[in-house]
């Protein structure tokens, strides 16, 4: 069963403008951790940000933030003002005991 | 820190014959690490984890014999592909977590063509 849904396969945004890339996930361990990673074409895979199922806050990490509604089961990533190199796709991960599973992604175009 | 070493980034080999790909873990241990495969405008998806001094363990679906794992040490996995056909051509990318951390780092991937 799918256990990470990301539901935007592609993405616009205009540069400067802030972007939210949606992610929801599905697990019965009250333990886990949810990521973001950038994959821009070169194939590396950059973290981005982390949120544990614990924590009280939102992840903040710069320019990308994590809003976690832990009810709805859902970890989108608000990514503000947006640049031309944020062009890429994102992953959204779910980690529970040691796997770590990944969203199908969503490819994110900044426009000039 | 915790920095993953991933080599070759990128191989063509011909049909029938094997690859090895290596996984490193340049400045901490790692029990375990993972290989991924991913295929052109898809997601990761997780092959085997690779466990240090024990055998790996495959996700359903992934021929053992075709994709060998070796983990020799606590700084090394490699992946081999054997007997490789055209339908092995993917990137593959391995990942790793110090101990005690939440992060997985991943290394650079490993473009493999299989003509």
């Amino acid at each position: 069963a799918q256990k990470i849904t990301q539901t935007q396969p592609g993405m616009f945004v205009q540069e400067k403008e802030a972007v939210t890339l949606d992610c929801t996930y599905d697990t019965s361990d009250p333990s886990y951790g949810l990521f973001w990673y950038k994959q821009p074409s070169s194939g590396e895979m950059i973290f981005l940000i982390y949120q544990g199922s614990y924590d009280q806050q939102n992840a903040t990490e710069g320019r990308y933030s994590l809003n976690f509604q832990k009810a709805r089961k859902s970890a989108n990533l608000v990514i503000s003002a947006s640049q031309l190199g944020d062009s890429a796709m994102y992953f959204c991960a779910m980690r529970e005991g040691n796997d770590m599973r990944f969203g199908a992604g969503t490819r994110l175009t900044v426009k000039p | 820190g915790a920095v993953v070493s991933q080599h070759p980034s990128r191989v063509i080999c011909k049909s029938g014959t094997s690859v090895k790909i290596e996984c490193r873990s340049l400045d901490f241990q790692a029990t375990t690490m993972f290989w991924y495969r991913q295929f052109p405008k898809q997601s990761l998806m997780l092959m085997a984890t690779s466990n240090e001094g024990s055998k790996a363990t495959y996700e359903q679906g992934v021929e053992k014999d075709k994709f060998l794992i070796n983990h020799a040490s606590l700084t090394l996995s490699t992946l081999t592909v054997t007997s490789a056909h055209p339908e092995d051509s993917s990137f593959y990318i391995c990942s790793a977590t110090p101990t005690a951390s939440y992060g997985y780092t991943f290394g650079s991937g490993t473009r493999l063509t299989v003509v």
